[in-house]
Formats: structure tokens, sequence, C-alpha cells
């Protein structure tokens, strides 16, 4: 079966460039997370969706973030304009619901130059 | 809003050597979850207790959930250098809504 499914892998750009990324839950899954990772502020939760109706969006850092899910299958993380200190692991992470074990995708190393 | 804490936030073993790492929380917990990210790679679910004083093993690993649902502990038996990795509790918040994890406990095993 697939896992949850992040792209791009990797991301290099310089700042004030948007950036979108994207992810594609587990089938059957009705959650879907966005954390942020990174050595200073470890795995923080920015956003989490429960049929496709974001819940809870406080962790979001500021307007420059957003986040959408069309449908069940695909959601996107965007950034408008980027700023070298967006620069971490944005990793996907669905579940049956928000509380149940949440399975995670390889994560998109954004570097923001 | 609620957190758990997490100890040590390093570890570091030579290998055979046991490890533990513990989570502790203020309120009482409904459950708690356990996690493992390898070094470049993604969490992945380890394991949730749910009980009050449960302990579940996994191989050389034992979970173990306190009598007051307060607090929980992870522990490898006679480490390997593929227990490498950044071990993570994890918690529900107050609301139910969401999870919220610890700073993690970084593993390091020396051959």
């Amino acid at each position: 079966d697939a896992g949850v499914i992040q792209s791009p892998r990797h991301e290099v750009t310089e700042m004030g460039q948007e950036v979108t990324l994207r992810c594609k839950p587990i089938s059957g899954h009705n959650s879907l997370f966005w954390y942020r990772q990174t050595m200073m502020r470890g795995l923080e939760l920015l956003i989490y969706f429960n049929n496709n109706v974001p819940i809870d969006d406080s962790g979001m850092p500021e307007d420059r973030f957003s986040a959408k899910m069309p449908n069940a299958s695909f959601s996107t993380l965007k950034i408008q304009p980027s700023e070298p200190r967006d620069s971490a692991v944005y990793f996907c992470a669905s579940s049956f619901n928000q509380l149940q074990p949440q399975h995670f995708g390889d994560g998109t190393r954004l570097s923001i130059l | 809003g609620q957190q758990v804490m997490q100890i040590p936030q390093y570890q570091h073993v030579q290998e055979g050597e046991d490890f533990t790492t513990y989570c502790n929380s203020s309120t009482t917990l409904s459950n708690i979850q356990w996690y493992k990210q390898r070094p470049g790679g993604h969490p992945v679910f380890l394991i949730q207790l749910v009980k009050s004083g449960e302990v579940k093993k996994q191989k050389r690993l034992t979970f173990q959930f306190g009598e007051a649902k307060k607090n929980s502990s992870l522990h490898i038996t006679a480490t390997q250098t593929t227990d490498v990795g950044t071990y993570f509790c994890a918690i529900s918040d107050n609301q139910g809504g969401k999870l919220i994890f610890g700073q993690g406990t970084e593993l390091s095993v020396k051959p």
C-alpha cells in the first residue's frame, strides 16, 4: 500500500519566491496534518484538516503561510513570499482521525536562500 | 497550552548498554503514543498506550504507562546501532483535538 506521498523531496529557492508543497494522504484517512521540523524548534504542528476542513491553524506562523485541501486525496502548503527563516523540513501526515496513529510522508527539505 | 516534557534531550550509549527516555505531563492523559525518527527520515509510529499501568513490549523495546497516566517511558535493552534516532512521545491535547509531540530524545549508539 502506498504511504503518504509528498512532493517535492527537496526545494531550493530564493527568498521572495512562492513555494508550494504537496501531499497525498493515505486513502481512507480522514485527517491530514502539516508539520515543520527544525533543530531549534523541533516538530511543530502547523495545521490539520478533518474531512478536508481546516480545524486548527493556530500553528501557522504568519499570513505568508496558507494551506488547502480541495479533496480527500490532495493538500497543499504554500509560502508566499518565502524567507530564509522558513528553511526546514516540512512533513505531511495522515490518520484515520486526529487522535489515531499518524503516518508521515518522507518530507520536503526546503532551503530558502 | 498543554505540554509534555521529554527527557533526556540527548543520550549517548555504548552498544549493548540500555537506554530509557521519559515523558511527563502535569495532567492526566487519555493515551500516549511513541514514534521513532531515524536520521534523515520521518517519524514512524511505534505504539500507543491507553490503560493505567500498561506495559507493552516490542522485542528489545519496553513501553510503560504510569499508574496515574501522567508519565510514560520507553526502555531499550542492549542497544544496537540500528536503534539510533530520535524517539518522540505524543499526547492528545485537552480538547482531544490533536496530538502534541514531545521534544524528542536523540539516541546515539557507539559500536
